[in-house]
């Protein structure tokens, strides 16, 4: 089993609507979470990073995050065709294993106009 | 935001010969960086974690011997591929992290013929 599990989609989704991504985790170590953006032949982008357990919410994303059912959320509201992308989670421990990232499959996201 | 440069950003070798990818933090120290691997629709996956002054540490099942990294200074880190192999092609992208944040690369694909 691997240690966090993301469907890989692909997610398609009309222009204007929410995207909705979720992961969920084996390791109860894990302190950091993120949420990275991910353009074909690029380096991954940090979009939202969430400490512990709660929401944050940056412009039209908000991040969730619940330890106790090792699940986390990411949500893009107002969808837009330049959010067509693979999204991948990302997580770590604290201490000396913090960025030390372990990453989920990734979700392809396709944005329609 | 601080940036992280990998040079060459793509790379053509043949099989046998030896690769090497840099990768620079340019306006941080990176007291440890990440080497990731990323095949073609998969995740990133770690490959080693090396601190400055250090020898590097691989996750299990990568060779130390194939992959060599060298940690040198705050802002610069080195992966060699040696004696490439096909299978070796691969997309390979640092990230450098100090006490307070982390910052991944642009990537370098290689491709061994």
């Amino acid at each position: 089993q691997k240690e966090v599990e993301q469907d890989p989609g692909p997610l398609s989704v009309p222009e204007g609507a929410i995207v909705s991504l979720n992961c969920t985790y084996s390791n109860s170590a894990f302190q950091y979470f993120m949420w990275y953006r991910q353009y074909s032949r690029k380096g991954p982008e940090l979009l939202m990073y969430t400490y512990s357990s709660g929401n944050k919410e940056d412009g039209r994303f908000t991040a969730q995050v619940d330890k106790s059912s090792k699940y986390i959320s990411l949500f893009i509201r107002d969808s837009q065709p330049s959010d067509s992308a693979t999204y991948l989670c990302a997580m770590s421990g604290g201490g000396d294993s913090w960025g030390k990232l372990q990453f989920g499959a990734g979700t392809q996201v396709v944005v329609t106009p | 935001g601080a940036v992280v440069s990998q040079h060459p950003s793509r790379v053509i070798c043949k099989s046998g010969t030896s690769v090497k990818i840099e990768c620079r933090s340019l306006d941080f120290q990176a007291t440890t960086m990440f080497w990731y691997r990323q095949f073609p629709k998969q995740s990133l996956m770690l490959m080693a974690t090396s601190n400055e002054g250090s020898k590097a540490t691989y996750e299990q099942g990568v060779e130390k011997d194939k992959f060599l990294i060298n940690h040198a200074s705050l802002t610069l880190s080195t992966l060699t591929v040696t004696s490439a192999h096909p299978e070796d092609s691969s997309f390979y992208i640092c990230s450098g992290r100090n006490s307070y944040e982390q910052y991944f690369g642009p990537g370098t694909r290689l491709t061994v013929t």
